[in-house]
């Protein structure tokens, strides 16, 4: 079973909807990110938190709002998001983010946008 | 410019065979993480191992073994005696330490192993 916890598992919205993705680790890591991967392709990053601040943004729209509550959690606001948006969405985390820690990845939430 | 290629986009094996999936990186920095990744079915990510561009030992753990060569930017990752429940993406990844610490990921290798 994975350590990084991931709900929900699969996630249908409207264009108009709000909805929120949330992700949980009790690993003690300082590092949280959210990837986004389309079918047939390699994650993209999307945010990286590192000790509860951003640190990373990948240039997301705003139509994706990170939150990092604490240390353990790691949300991801969705708000007018659009069709072409649906995708796996991977949470993960690392003891730093520094290069040498690995990342361990969630389940993943599969969204789709109507 | 860093770039991971994996130049295997798909590989079918009937179960039982030897496998190794091709993983070759491009960077100018002298310090660098190289990582495998499977992704099954279910959609996580696993980490399979890390590797440190200093340390060019190879590795074995059980089934699995990894060759690394800086010489050729190389990170090969070997399946021995595969099996059906090794079927999966898998992903090779480059972290660079002096720049933002991303995980630059190759474009996945598709596994079927058949029985």
């Amino acid at each position: 079973d994975t350590e990084v916890t991931q709900t929900p598992k699969h996630l249908v919205m409207g264009m108009t909807n709000k909805k929120s993705l949330k992700c949980e680790q009790h690993m003690g890591h300082r590092a949280m990110y959210w990837y986004k991967q389309k079918a047939k392709k390699p994650p993209e990053l999307m945010f990286v938190y590192s000790y509860e601040k951003l640190s990373i943004n990948e240039s997301v729209p705003s139509r994706f709002s990170p939150e990092c509550p604490n240390s353990s959690l790691l949300n991801l606001h969705l708000h007018a998001l659009q069709p072409e948006d649906s995708a796996l969405y991977l949470c993960a985390s690392s003891q730093e983010e520094e290069g040498n820690s690995p990342l361990h990845f969630g389940n993943g939430t599969r969204l789709t946008v109507t | 410019a860093q770039k991971v290629t994996q130049a295997q986009t798909e590989i079918s094996v009937v179960e039982k065979e030897d496998v190794t999936l091709d993983c070759v990186y491009e960077t100018r920095d002298t310090t660098y993480y190289l990582f495998w990744y499977k992704q099954p079915p279910s959609g996580e990510l696993v980490f399979l191992i890390r590797r440190n561009s200093f340390d060019e030992q190879n590795e074995i753990s059980g089934r699995y073994s990894w060759n690394f060569q800086k010489s050729t930017s190389s990170f090969n990752f070997t399946i021995t005696a595969s099996q059906v429940v090794d079927s999966a993406v898998y992903f090779c990844a480059l972290r660079l330490v002096d720049s933002s610490y991303k995980l630059i990921f190759g474009s996945g290798t598709r596994l079927l192993v058949r029985p």
